[in-house]
């Protein structure tokens, strides 16, 4: 069974600073990880895709990388700003067959300091 | 577009009652799920439908009961709430099961049994 753990669980930062956060599969038969943001009370909301055969995906200050054979991902985010506080949550895709759907990690809880 | 709509937002239910949260996309997908997220936990799949008339059981499904009668609407069914129900339910879609273009979350609804 597919099993996902994000590290740390929580960070607190100061304001400008840039930041990595990881996340780590047990299987490597993916079709792809997405990472989300949620806010406190709210529900998730996509940041990037990534599908098994790419590297890395860039949206602005985000960029997540992919490691399939290692089964890791990172989200980098430069220059972090308070609006930035949030949980992030990645999720990954089985190709392996089984239920359809997403399997979670239990999220970085994220504050970025003014 | 409105994306995924997900009504009630909050609910509180008495033991042994039943209602159902419901769950509209216009985005045409044919792809639908229902997660819930409980502390510590991550989210989890409870059941999916890969189009009108087909459903399927995912991680948690018990208690609960789906049907998908139409593509838009995806409607999850509590038989007879118990306090361990209480968490924070997401609808989410995809046109083709989340493998080429990710998942999209509704805002929840957020369940009290007592």
């Amino acid at each position: 069974k597919q099993e996902v753990t994000q590290i740390p669980a929580a960070l607190s930062v100061p304001e400008g600073e840039n930041l990595v956060l990881n996340c780590s599969f047990t299987d490597s038969a993916i079709y792809n990880l997405q990472w989300f943001r949620q806010d406190p009370g709210k529900g998730l909301t996509s940041l990037l895709l990534i599908q098994s055969s790419q590297r890395e995906q860039t949206s602005g200050r985000l960029n997540a990388s992919l490691d399939k054979s290692s089964g890791r991902s990172t989200l980098y985010i430069a220059a972090s700003q308070p609006g930035d506080s949030a949980t992030y949550l990645c999720a990954v895709l089985d190709s392996g067959g089984g239920a359809d759907g997403l399997t979670f990690g239990k999220g970085t809880h994220l504050i970025i300091q003014p | 577009n409105a994306g995924v709509t997900q009504t009630p937002k909050f609910q509180v239910l008495k033991t042994g009652q039943s209602m159902t949260l419901q769950c509209a996309q216009d985005m045409n997908h044919e792809y639908m799920s229902w997660y819930r997220q409980d502390p510590g936990m991550g989210l989890r799949l409870i059941h999916y439908s890969v189009g009108a008339g087909i459903t399927d059981q995912g991680e948690v499904p018990n208690g609960y009961n789906v049907s998908r009668s139409t593509t838009e609407d995806f409607p999850l069914r509590l038989l007879s709430a118990a306090p361990s129900q209480t968490s924070v339910y997401f609808c989410a879609s995809s046109p083709e099961g989340g493998i080429s273009y990710g998942y999209t979350f509704g805002s929840g609804t957020r369940l009290t049994v007592v």
